[in-house]
């Protein structure tokens, strides 16, 4: 499948804990990669692999893997996190696709 | 610290070809994958296409038939050339390096270098 899906839209109160999905077929053989992008700007890797964040990504962001479902999230949310997050892998189907999830609307509150 | 610049027209008329081209500063050029990405106005990210070092292409089907991404190692730069451009075409367009990576019995793949952008707009 080269579908990845994800809930359009979460919100969190600033300092709390907050879990955003990525579901799909290919993350049963790809570790999600996720990147944050605020009004205007281009995208930001702030999570890839098993675990990993780039330089200066803060480490409130973590990554977690189960089946067919990627999470990530943000541990001690700020008014900074506030942006929209998407998901990505290549296609598990060997036809060499690179797939984006619909992203998410994250608020913080 | 690698960076990429992009550049190309912004204003298109329908069924003129739309081509960009991205420049890649500072860093390894053979190692990656180059890629495009869109964005319509309020939608997603949106994958066309990507090329390595030795020309070597993948395309999203649903814009294969229109596309073509070409390097020119020598300059470090990769371009892209969307034919037939519709309405349904405008959107920031974005290079990005893609890398991939075995990590235990999971692949990953990730793009850790982008572009700041290119706003196209097709319109009459």
């Amino acid at each position: 499948s080269s579908e990845l899906t994800q809930d359009p839209a979460v919100s969190v109160a600033l300092g709390q804990t907050v879990r955003i999905t990525c579901q799909g077929d290919s993350l049963r053989s790809y570790y999600a990669s996720w990147y944050q992008q605020k009004p205007g700007q281009a995208p930001v890797l702030v999570i890839y692999g098993k675990n990993n964040r780039p330089s200066g990504i803060p480490d409130r962001f973590s990554g977690s893997s189960s089946g067919d479902t990627a999470s990530l999230t943000i541990t001690g949310a700020q008014a900074e996190d506030e942006a929209d997050y998407y998901c990505n892998s290549r296609d598990s189907s060997g036809n060499h696709l690179v797939v984006f999830g619909g992203g998410t609307k994250l608020t913080v509150l | 610290q690698v960076q990429l610049q992009q550049w190309g027209a912004g204003l298109l008329k329908p069924s003129e070809t739309l081509s960009l081209t991205c420049a890649v500063y500072g860093g390894s050029f053979s190692d990656y994958y180059w890629s495009w990405i869109r964005q319509p106005p309020g939608k997603g990210l949106e994958w066309i296409g990507e090329i390595n070092h030795s020309g070597s292409t993948n395309y999203n089907p649903s814009l294969k038939s229109r596309v073509t991404i070409s390097v020119d190692t020598s300059k470090n730069q990769f371009s892209l050339k969307v034919s037939s451009v519709t309405a349904a075409d405008t959107a920031v367009y974005y290079c990005a390096r893609g890398e991939p990576a075995v990590i235990g019995h999971y692949y990953c793949y990730y793009m850790d270098v982008w572009g700041e952008g290119t706003t196209v707009t097709v319109s009459s």
